[in-house]
């Protein structure tokens, strides 16, 4: 079985440019997580979804930031315009009602310059 | 609020021997779960094993154990037998859900473990 998809693997951009993130989840998964890790803050939820509804988006920086999940196989995350503070690795997790772990896909490393 | 403490940045252990990296944890919520990842260099997550609050006996996966200590807020993280591949990061992490993840998972700064052969 494939696990949780990210595209791209690594993105360099420069400052004031869109960045858009992609996220396939695992099938049959009805929660889909962002995730930020940087070395000062460490692993941080940006937000959340259950059935594709938001649930908690309190993690999101600021209205640069935004999240979508059009369907239970998608997922996007956009920042527009980067800013050289959005460098980081963005994790995208999913996980099943009641299933035990949340299953990490690989992360897209975002370098803005 | 719920809180994840790792206090130990770094670790090292002798190949073969065993280690314990220590977790203590902050909730009010009688339910919640524990988990704990390994992020080698390569970056990904990779989960390692889970202890649910109401579980009684200490959860183990492997090589891995997890010293649960409910009255002291610990859930402290045994991996026997150290290879050389163990050496990664660790991080502690706790759900506000008892039996799986389905919310926000607040993780701790986490612990770097070098095995030396």
């Amino acid at each position: 079985d494939a696990g949780v998809i990210q595209s791209p693997r690594h993105e360099v951009t420069e400052m004031g440019q869109e960045v858009t993130l992609r996220c396939k989840p695992i099938s049959g998964h009805d929660y889909l997580f962002w995730y930020r890790q940087t070395m000062m803050r460490g692993l941080e939820l940006l937000i959340y979804f259950n059935n594709n509804v938001p649930i908690d988006d309190s993690g999101m920086p600021e209205d640069r930031f935004s999240a979508k999940m059009p369907n239970a196989s998608f997922s996007t995350l956009k920042i527009q315009p980067s800013e050289p503070r959005d460098s980081a690795v963005y994790f995208c997790a999913s996980t099943a009602t009641g299933a035990g772990e949340q299953y990490f896909g690989p992360g897209t490393r975002l370098t803005v310059t | 609020a719920q809180k994840i403490t790792q206090t130990q940045p770094g670790m090292f252990v002798q190949e073969k021997e065993a280690v314990t990296l220590d977790c203590t944890y902050d909730t009010s919520d009688p339910s919640y779960g524990l988990f704990w990842y390994k992020q080698p260099s390569s970056g990904e997550m990779i989960f390692l094993i889970y202890q649910g609050s109401y579980d009684q006996q200490n959860a183990t996966e492997g090589r891995y154990s997890l010293n649960f200590q409910k009255a002291r807020k610990s859930a402290n993280l045994v991996i026997s037998a150290s290879q050389l591949g163990d050496s990664a990061m660790y991080f502690c992490a706790m759900s506000p859900y008892y039996g799986g993840s389905q919310g926000n998972l607040i993780f701790g700064k986490g612990t770097k473990l070098s095995v030396k052969p």
